[in-house]
């Protein structure tokens, strides 16, 4: 089962903010919040991570609730070509080679900027 | 371009049948991961490498295996395979063992087998 929780769609007009939310209520303390991106069967591209703060990067913000349950990634100024499937994962930090069991990639939101 | 060169792009095949994916990390990178999408699927991650170490193994069937070589470059070899292994399989490479960073993709194959 995925450990995060994301609406399956969402609409965005073009131009303007979009925010996709993700809920991680069962996070733990060393899980990062990583945020990826899918174009039409290409592969994921990432887009930012944090663990506690907030995040901002060339590509877009990340918005971590206090309680760190749930955060939320804004793409300031949507254009069409953000039109994707994005993904929430958590990913705890650890030099720890089975680490990478745990991500678990649930199936995303797949947003739709519109002209 | 991301810098993960995955070959080929396109194979098709029969059941039964045996294939080899090729994938050649970001230059600089020494972890390999393998991560397989079915028709509106999630991706499952499958294996990763660490120069030239198996470290981490997900839900990779038994019929599947991997590799990875001293130049670095990693196979995904898929056998006896059924319609169900009809996926895209993806590689994604990063600097180290488990770092903070994001991983790196690349563009995927897509198999299809018949």
């Amino acid at each position: 089962d995925a450990k995060t929780t994301q609406p399956p769609s969402m609409d965005c007009a073009e131009g303007r903010a979009a925010n996709l939310p993700c809920n991680h209520s069962t996070i733990s303390g060393n899980e990062y919040v990583y945020w990826y991106r899918q174009i039409h069967s290409q592969g994921p591209q990432y887009i930012i991570h944090g663990l506690k703060n907030n995040e901002t990067n060339e590509m877009a913000s990340l918005i971590i609730t206090e309680d760190r349950k749930s955060s939320t990634l804004i793409l300031p100024h949507a254009t069409l070509r953000d039109t994707a499937v994005y993904y929430c994962i958590v990913r705890p930090y650890r030099r720890n080679a089975g680490n990478n069991r745990k991500l678990i990639w649930g199936l995303g939101t797949s947003l739709a900027v519109n002209p | 371009d991301s810098g993960v060169t995955q070959t080929p792009k396109h194979l098709i095949t029969a059941t039964g049948q045996r294939v080899t994916l090729r994938c050649s990390p970001r230059s600089g990178d020494l972890s390999v991961y393998w991560y397989q999408q079915s028709l509106d699927q999630g991706l499952q991650f499958l294996i990763q490498y660490y120069n030239g170490e198996e470290r981490a193994k997900g839900n990779i069937l038994e019929r599947f295996s991997a590799q990875q070589f001293p130049d670095l470059h990693s196979e995904l070899n898929l056998s006896s395979l059924e319609l169900g292994d009809s996926a895209l399989y993806f590689c994604a490479s990063s600097a180290a063992d488990d770092r903070e960073d994001g991983y790196t993709f690349g563009s995927g194959t897509r198999l299809t087998v018949v």
